[in-house]
């Protein structure tokens, strides 16, 4: 099974400000086989990246995604109030397709 | 635009069954595979199971491998989790999810649309 660990569990920024989350997986993920999803209190998950660095239908361009092997990287530019939520990875290079333990986002 | 609708969530002992669904709407259901997602109360997400399209193919997590069984329904747009020998570890949020076409035939096992989720919760 691949394990994906995320860090940090907790980044605490402000609006404005650039979040940078990491996902690192403890085998090579193939063909960059890895999703980025944002989930807010109360609501399901939302897709915002697969395949590495392709945005989902409706992700703004302020989110990026960008990685190889077993380390990938989220990147928020500039935060707005409404990306303050939990973001998970998920590889689905290789059944248990599994997701990392999540990263949350919050108010400094 | 897509749409998800779980139901059949409740209260069951452990060693009991319970069959959620996830009622589809919005696109061509039998063209996609779709999987259900499960949450425990404030813990991360997991992959419970998948079945394509066609219903011909199911995947399972080990967690639930001989106890769950996936399938679907094409002529009622539905999809469907019977889950039995329930544990309490089985406690969790279950989310229908559709997932991507990837070619004429394939598909890819990440998720572009969810449901809000079925609350399944076992306890004695």
């Amino acid at each position: 099974e691949i394990v994906l660990t995320q860090s940090p569990g907790t980044l605490s920024l402000s609006p404005g400000e650039r979040a940078t989350l990491s996902c690192r997986s403890s085998q090579s993920i193939s063909s960059g086989y890895l999703a980025w999803y944002q989930q807010k209190p109360g609501q399901a998950p939302r897709l915002l990246i697969y395949g590495t660095s392709n945005r989902a239908t409706g992700t703004p361009d302020r989110f990026r995604g960008i990685g190889s092997g077993t380390d990938f990287t989220l990147t928020i530019s500039r935060l707005e109030p409404e990306d303050f939520a939990v973001y998970y990875c998920q590889q689905y290079s290789t059944s248990p397709f599994t997701f990392g333990p999540g990263t949350t986002v919050d108010f400094k | 635009d897509v749409r998800l609708l779980e139901s059949g969530g409740g209260l069951i002992q452990p060693g009991g069954s319970l069959r959620v669904s996830c009622a589809a709407s919005g696109f061509t259901f039998s063209s996609y595979a779709m999987s259900w997602v499960r949450q425990a109360p404030g813990k991360g997400l997991e992959w419970v199971s998948s079945i394509t399209g066609s219903g011909d193919d199911t995947y399972y997590a080990d967690s639930v491998k001989g106890r769950f069984t996936i399938s679907r329904d094409n002529s009622k747009n539905t999809v469907s989790l019977q889950m039995n020998s329930l544990k309490v570890e089985d406690t969790a949020l279950y989310y229908c999810a559709k997932m991507p076409r990837y070619g004429s035939n394939g598909y890819r096992h990440y998720f572009d649309s969810w449901g809000q989720g079925t609350l399944v919760t076992v306890s004695a």
